[in-house]
């Protein structure tokens, strides 16, 4: 049972336009959320997180929204630029719990 | 600042050999966690550790087993090597938050492993 799913396997958006990565979970218990990145052959870096007592985080050009009711959550890149161009993973944890559970990723591709 | 080291980059091996993979960190960090990487498939949870004397298992632990001796290191053993463990591994570090949170995770390169 996937717990937090990234439905989209990959995006293509033009240089200096809005990506928008989403990502789904279903355990309630969740409320830490994480976004990271990943370029070939090296480890996922941290990216931006979100509490859950937040319903938006910004960090430059990322932001990350939360919607707890509907529990969703996004990634919103403003401007996209060809150096953003990697796989991003959505990411979950529960206060007093000691797992991140991840979800498949989706490939970021950013044309110039 | 090393960060989290893990060795080795790549390796082959045959259906039945064993091998550890090595992980070590150098941030005092108390969490250490190995995931794989599938095509498609995310991170799958393998293990973890809260600190020194404590494993437990994650989503995928069938055929590993680890140890943790000491903070900074936290290896990854393959007793009988199967096709099906040809993967990606990243081992990863984490503290806690005064919040009782996970925080964010400090991934090695990987290690690319072939069973044939």
């Amino acid at each position: 049972d996937q717990q937090v799913k990234q439905n989209s396997p990959s995006l293509s958006v033009q240089e200096g336009r809005i990506s928008i990565l989403n990502c789904d979970y279903t355990n309630s218990m969740f409320d830490y959320f994480l976004w990271y990145k990943k370029y070939p052959a090296e480890g996922p870096t941290f990216l931006i997180s979100i509490s859950s007592i937040k319903d938006k985080n910004e960090d430059g050009r990322f932001t990350v929204f939360l919607n707890k009711s509907a529990k969703h959550l996004s990634l919103h890149i403003v401007p996209s630029q060809p150096g953003d161009s990697a796989v991003y993973f959505c990411a979950a944890s529960r206060t007093g719990g000691f797992k991140t559970i991840f979800g498949a990723g989706t490939r970021l591709f950013v044309k110039a | 600042n090393a960060g989290v080291t893990q060795t080795p980059k790549f390796r082959i091996l045959k259906i039945g050999q064993s091998m550890t993979l090595q992980c070590t960190q150098d941030m005092n960090h108390n969490y250490m966690y190995w995931y794989r990487q599938d095509p498609g498939m995310g991170l799958k949870l393998i293990y973890y550790s809260v600190g020194a004397g404590i494993t437990d298992k994650g989503e995928v632990p069938n055929g590993y087993n680890v140890s943790r001796s000491t903070t900074e290191d936290f290896p990854l053993r393959l007793e009988l090597a199967a096709p099906s463990q040809t993967s990606v591994y990243f081992c990863a570090s984490s503290y806690s938050s005064q919040a009782g949170n996970v925080e964010k995770l400090f991934f090695g390169s990987g290690t690319q492993l072939s069973v044939l």
